[in-house]
Formats: C-alpha cells, sequence, structure tokens
C-alpha cells in the first residue's frame, strides 16, 4: 500500500527559472490538493483537483503558477519565472469517499529559489 | 472568516510527562470538521484524528486524548506520558461543508520537544 508520492524531493533553481513538480497520490483517490508552507507556518491551500478537474484555487496561486491533472491521476504544478518568495514546501494530499475525509500528504518537494 | 489559532508556538518536556496542545478555531458554518495532524523532523504530515462538529464525544486512542468543546470552540490534544517519539510539529486544521473543495485550514502549529 503506497501512500503520496511526490518528485522530486529538493529542488534548487535560481530566480527566474520555471519548475515543475509532480505529485501521484494514492491509487484511486478522487481528491487531490496542493498546499504551500513556508518554515514556521501551517500550510496554506493552493489549489484541488476532484478527478481531472481543477475545482478550485486559492487567491496564493498567481499566474506564474498553474496545475494539472490529466486524466484524474497524477498532477504537476509548474511555477513560471520563479521568484525567491516562492521558496517553501509544496506539498500535495489526496483523499477519497466522502469530502471531509482525511487527507493523506506527501513528502513534499522542498523548493528553493536562489 | 475562518481560522485556527494555535498560541503556543513551541513546548518543551521532559519524558513522561502529560503536555496539551491548545487549539481555537472560528467559522461560521453550523457543520465542521477538525483535524490534528503530527509533522515529525522527517517533514511528512502524518494524520491523527478528524472531528464532527456535531459529535463532542472526548476520544482516546493510547496516550492521546482530545478534547472537543464546542461552547469554547476548541480543540485541544492531550499526550499523556509523552515519549522522545513525540516531539513533533502538531497542526490543528478546520474544514467547513460549506466549503466545496473541504480545503484544509491550519493553525501555524505547536513544536512539543520532549527531552529524555
Amino acid at each position: 500500500d503506497t501512500g503520496v508520492s511526490q518528485n522530486p524531493r529538493h529542488k534548487i533553481t535560481k530566480r527566474g527559472q520555471n519548475v515543475t513538480f509532480r505529485c501521484d497520490p494514492i491509487s484511486e483517490h478522487n481528491r487531490l490538493y496542493w498546499y504551500r508552507q513556508t518554515l514556521g507556518q501551517g500550510p496554506e491551500f493552493l489549489t484541488y483537483f476532484q478527478n481531472e478537474a481543477q475545482l478550485e484555487k486559492s487567491r496564493l496561486l498567481s499566474d506564474r503558477f498553474s496545475a494539472e491533472r490529466p486524466k484524474g491521476s497524477f498532477s504537476t504544478l509548474e511555477i513560471q519565472r520563479t521568484e525567491q518568495g516562492d521558496s517553501a514546501m509544496y506539498l500535495c494530499a489526496s483523499s477519497l469517499g466522502q469530502p471531509y475525509n482525511e487527507q493523506f500528504f506527501g513528502p513534499g518537494t522542498r523548493l528553493t529559489v536562489l | 472568516a475562518q481560522k485556527v489559532t494555535q498560541a503556543q508556538t513551541e513546548i518543551s518536556v521532559v519524558e513522561k510527562e502529560d503536555v496539551t496542545l491548545d487549539c481555537v478555531y472560528e467559522t461560521r458554518d453550523t457543520t465542521y470538521y477538525l483535524f490534528w495532524y503530527k509533522q515529525p523532523p522527517s517533514g511528512e504530515l502524518v494524520f491523527l484524528i478528524r472531528r464532527n462538529s456535531f459529535d463532542e464525544q472526548n476520544e482516546i486512542s493510547g496516550r492521546y486524548s482530545w478534547n472537543f468543546q464546542k461552547s469554547t470552540s476548541s480543540f485541544n490534544f492531550t499526550i499523556t506520558a509523552s515519549q522522545v517519539v513525540d516531539s513533533a510539529v502538531y497542526f490543528c486544521a478546520l474544514s467547513e461543508e460549506g466549503d466545496s473543495s473541504y480545503k484544509l485550514i491550519f493553525g501555524s502549529g505547536t513544536r512539543l520537544l520532549v527531552r529524555p
């Protein structure tokens, strides 16, 4: 029984570069969430997918951010023209069944923008 | 607006002491869900418990217990006879039935350090 996986685990990039992260949710989990966590803070919601449909985006998700979930399986989060303020841990979570069921989190991708 | 407050930034205890982590929430929804997650040094958030707003019964699971009080909008977490392995950051979170995504709104976390 595999959990949520995320790749890469760490990413160091220079300001202005584009980066893409991948999340593989638990098999058959229809809901997928992206959160961002900065040092000393709790995770903050970025976006939500139900199957392949992106149903909600946070105001934190500027137009430099885009997320996809083709075929309702894995998801990607791309950040274009990265800025130092994008440095954070990006967490993916998935859930199944009732919408209020617990979300299972992946290990996260730590992004450092130099 | 919905909000979760964990006023204790960091708590340090000696092993075998009992410790309570406080969580206060704000919501306008009458139906909502409260969660506790543990984030060990490895970084992965681990689900501990979910409580529905219409179920105020307290829960005990081994050394862990949770006290939910709607009257004070609190959902506190107690670890009895703490162990070094309990050292982690603990997050309280809220989701609301009125929010179709049921996204989690997290507090800022409480870092627990259990010293041997």
